[in-house]
């Protein structure tokens, strides 16, 4: 299997703009995940969907950002608009259900200037 | 917020030495998982410990709980330079499958 794949794997943008993000788990997996990793903050989950559905976006940092999944292969995670202080690593994981570990994407590192 | 606290925040040995890390949380778990993060890549799962275990290993790793103290310990012996990178604890406090990830340990390993 090819793994969680995420992209961009690098983002730079100017405060204002729209940023999507874009993960792709691993086949059959049941459950994704969003973290935003910084230095500050360390690694927090943002939103987790279980069969395409949201269950808890309770870490969703503000109106800003917004995240979908359409279908079981793609899930996007979109700040509009962007600003510096949502300069992090941005991570996406999957996993099974009954399974407890989780898979991560390798980033996607998003600089707002 | 951050359930898991790790210590040392950094920890540097030399290769063949063994490394502990150590990892307190705040409220009753299920498991308890620990994590690796190479620089500048995803994290990597290691090993989960459920909260009536006492120890577990695996190849060169050993886990530790104590649920009585709120704390678990990774032991990694023998290490090598490739055993560099971040190290987190994770807990199941959010419920199942909702993890709350520690704050890492740096590991530096020397050759």
């Amino acid at each position: 299997d090819a793994g969680v794949i995420q992209s961009p794997r690098h983002e730079v943008t100017e405060m204002g703009q729209e940023v999507t993000l874009r993960c792709k788990p691993i086949s059959g997996h049941d459950y994704l995940f969003w973290y935003r990793q910084t230095m500050m903050r360390g690694l927090e989950l943002l939103i987790y969907f279980n069969n395409n559905v949201p269950i808890d976006d309770s870490g969703m940092p503000e109106d800003r950002f917004s995240a979908k999944m359409p279908n079981a292969s793609f899930s996007t995670l979109k700040i509009q608009p962007s600003e510096p202080r949502d300069s992090a690593v941005y991570f996406c994981a999957s996993s099974r259900w009954g399974a407890e570990t989780q898979y991560f994407g390798p980033g996607t590192r998003l600089l707002v200037l | 917020s951050q359930q898991g606290e790790e210590d040392p925040q950094a920890l540097s040995i030399q290769e063949g030495e063994n490394a502990t890390m150590n990892c307190s949380y705040k409220t009753s778990i299920n498991n308890l998982q620990w994590y690796r993060q190479n620089s500048g890549r995803g994290l990597v799962h290691l090993i989960l410990i459920r909260s009536n275990e006492r120890e577990k290993h695996s190849g060169r790793l050993r886990v530790t709980l104590d649920t009585s103290k709120k704390s678990s310990s990774l032991l990694i012996t023998a290490s090598r330079a490739a055993d560099t990178a971040s190290y987190f604890c994770a807990t199941d406090v959010g419920g199942f499958q909702k993890l709350v990830f520690g704050t890492g340990t740096r590991l530096l390993v020397s050759p």
